[in-house]
Formats: structure tokens, sequence, C-alpha cells
């Protein structure tokens, strides 16, 4: 079956790099994105990556995968307050079209000046 | 290139009334997703849409949800009766067809009395 669990909160301070943690169950997940949530918005996806990738960066974010421990990793370089916000990692499988996201409960990274 | 459009972006109701939630996926976008979020809690899929076909609702509350999406475009979610455990935000989201990426729209947050 397919599980995310993610750790609830996570503070760090403005400049200092975060980085936050999620582990899945299910082994034969294709995609791993990353979404951000502002209060009272919709999700924002930030990054994904393959699972045949070990690691993928964006400017600030980089995106770690260990698919042995099935361990997913979000870091954020230079963290700014705009940062402030709830981070959702998902998965997906792809099987016979059924690409619908899991998601975990979410991490609330609060970045403090 | 607009996002996802959905309306209304905040209802309140009393349990055992009806309502109706709309989403306009981005142009060309064949598939389009339902997901509900409760408070604290990460986005569940309700249900999803290849044009205006079912691949998954095995997750859809079918006595008192339901769904459709007519023309392959516009999709409407209907719950009747309410109860109070509907109150969430309800994420509407579309993908193309060839790639995973699924883009979210606002949400509408419904409260149940």
């Amino acid at each position: 079956g397919e599980d995310v669990e993610q750790s609830l909160f996570l503070s760090v301070r403005e400049g200092d790099s975060s980085v936050i943690n999620c582990t899945y169950t299910d082994s034969s997940s294709t995609y791993l994105y990353w979404y951000k949530q502002e209060p009272g918005a919709g999700l924002q996806l930030l990054t994904y990556i393959f699972s045949n990738m070990d690691m993928k960066q964006d400017q600030r974010l980089t995106v770690l995968l260990n698919k042995k421990d099935k361990h997913l990793s979000l870091r954020i370089a230079d963290t700014q307050t705009g940062d402030s916000a709830i981070y959702f990692c998902a998965e997906s499988i792809k099987d016979t079209g059924r690409r619908a996201l899991t998601f975990g409960s979410g991490t609330r990274l609060q970045v403090q000046p | 290139e607009a996002g996802v459009a959905q309306s209304p972006r905040y209802k309140i109701i009393e349990k055992r009334q009806s309502v109706a939630f709309w989403c306009n996926p981005i142009s060309g976008h064949a598939t389009l997703y339902w997901y509900q979020q409760i408070l604290g809690q990460g986005p569940k899929l309700l249900i999803q849409f290849q044009n205006n076909g079912v691949v998954d609702d095995s997750q859809l509350p079918k006595d008192r949800f339901s769904a459709e999406r007519l023309k392959g475009v516009d999709s409407t979610l209907k719950i009747q009766p309410a109860k109070l455990e509907d109150s969430a935000v309800y994420l509407c989201a579309s993908s193309p067809l060839v790639s995973g990426e699924q883009f979210f729209g606002p949400g509408t947050r419904l409260t149940v009395l």
C-alpha cells in the first residue's frame, strides 16, 4: 500500500539551510514530488524527481532520493522568511493511467528572522 | 497561461444541506482530479477523470458525493447531504495527458455547521 510520512514541524533561522525529510513505503513509486502550500492558498509544485534519479538541483532547492531506504529529502539553501509554509511530499505510481498523488501530512517550516 | 479555477472559494452550510463545487482546469489538460484536504492533513484523492471518463473513484464516498465532467472540460463535485466531517478544503487539479505534473487550483473551503 501507499503511505508517505513526514515530520510535522521545522524551525530555522533566516539564511540557514532547511532540510525537510519524507519516507514512503511503495517501492513502485515512479515520481516523487515536493509541493509548497502557503496559508489560504493551493498547492504549488516546487520540484519533482524520477525514481531512477538520486539527486536533482534547481536553484536553491536540492532533492535527494535514497531508494534503498525509501527516503526523500528537500534542502532549501539560504532559507528566507518567504519560504515559511507547509511542505508536502507526494508520490505517484504510473499504473495504467492512474497518476493520483499520495501526500504526506506536511511539514510546517517556520523561518525566524 | 491561466491556472486552474475553482468556485466558490468559501462555503458555509448546515449539516444535511447540499453543496456543489466547480472546477475549470487548465486548457488542454485531459486529466482532472478532486482532492479533499482536512485541516492538518495532506490532500487525499476523491476522484480522477481522464477526459470525461472516471479513472479512479475508489475513495469517493458514493452515498453522498458525486462528481461529473460531462464535456471533458469543467467539472462539478457535489455533496448531498453534507456531514460535519466533510468540513475541509476541496482542491481541484489538472494535468496534461503525457506529463504527470499536476497543477492545483486555490481550493474551496467548506465549513459544515
